[in-house]
C-alpha cells in the first residue's frame, strides 16, 4: 500500500516552456501533497504543500507563478513549471499523506536547455 | 528555527559490519520523527515513524530509536544492498511538513 506516481520519469525541454508533471496517490487519498526540489548531492527542499480542493502554500523564497501547483481531487496533484530556464532543472519529487506520514513518489528529472 | 542534523555524512561499511547512525534535532514540540531512505535517482522510501523517546522499531537489518534530543538507526550486519542515502525529517506538532537533515550516505562493500 501507499504508493506514489509520478508522470514523466525525465523530461526535456527548450528554455522558455512549460513543463506538467503530475503526481498521483494510487492506493490511497491524499488530503494533502507536498513538492520538493533536489538538488544533486543535497538533501530535499520543500516548495510548496497544497490540499485539495485550496490554493497551495508555498515556502518563502519559491516564485508561485513560476511554480503553479492543482490539487484538484483527492488521489491527483500536478506542478507546472511556467516558461522554464536552465536553472530550473532539477530533480523534483512529490509527496502524499493521508495521515502523519508522507509516502513519496519516485520523482521527476528536468532538464531545460 | 527547526534545525536537523545528520552526521556522518558518509559512512563506509565492510560487508557484515555494524554501525550507527546520528539524527539530531532541535525543534519547538515534535509531532513525529521519520527515517527515510533514498536510493540514487529515486524518490525516498519510507523507513520508520517515531513519537515519543524511548520508542524503538525494527525492520529486517534496521533498528531506529529516540530520545528527547536524537536519533539513532542502528544497521546490523549490513549487506550491499542497504547502500542508501538515509534521511531523517522531523514533523512538528501544529504542522505536517517535513524538515529533512542532510542525510548520511551509506556504502557496504562485499
Amino acid at each position: 500500500g501507499a504508493v506514489v506516481s509520478q508522470h514523466p520519469s525525465r523530461v526535456i525541454c527548450k528554455s522558455g516552456t512549460s513543463v506538467k508533471i503530475e503526481c498521483r496517490s494510487l492506493d490511497f487519498q491524499a488530503t494533502t501533497m507536498f513538492w520538493y526540489r533536489q538538488f544533486p548531492k543535497q538533501s530535499l527542499m520543500l516548495m510548496a504543500t497544497s490540499n485539495e480542493g485550496s490554493k497551495a502554500t508555498y515556502e518563502q523564497g519559491v516564485e508561485k507563478d513560476k511554480f503553479l501547483i492543482n490539487h484538484a481531487s483527492l488521489t491527483l496533484s500536478t506542478l507546472t513549471v511556467t516558461s522554464a530556464h536552465p536553472e530550473d532543472s532539477s530533480f523534483y519529487i512529490c509527496s502524499a499523506t493521508g495521515t502523519d506520514t508522507q509516502y513519496f513518489g519516485p520523482g521527476t528529472r528536468l532538464t531545460v536547455l | 528555527e527547526d534545525q536537523v542534523t545528520q552526521s556522518p555524512e558518509a559512512l563506509r561499511l565492510q560487508e557484515g559490519e555494524s554501525s550507527s547512525l546520528n539524527c539530531s534535532y532541535t525543534v519547538s514540540g515534535l509531532r513525529g520523527l521519520f527515517w527515510y531512505r533514498q536510493d540514487p535517482g529515486k524518490g525516498p522510501e519510507f523507513l520508520f515513524t517515531l513519537y515519543s523517546a524511548g520508542e524503538e522499531k525494527e525492520k529486517e537489518r534496521l533498528k531506529a530509536t529516540l530520545t528527547k534530543k536524537e536519533s539513532f538507526l542502528h544497521i546490523t550486519a549490513p549487506k550491499p544492498e542497504d547502500s542508501a542515502t538515509y534521511l531523517c525529517a522531523v514533523q512538528v506538532s501544529n504542522d505536517y511538513k517535513l524538515s529533512f537533515g542532510a542525510g548520511t550516505t551509506v556504502t557496504v562493500r562485499a
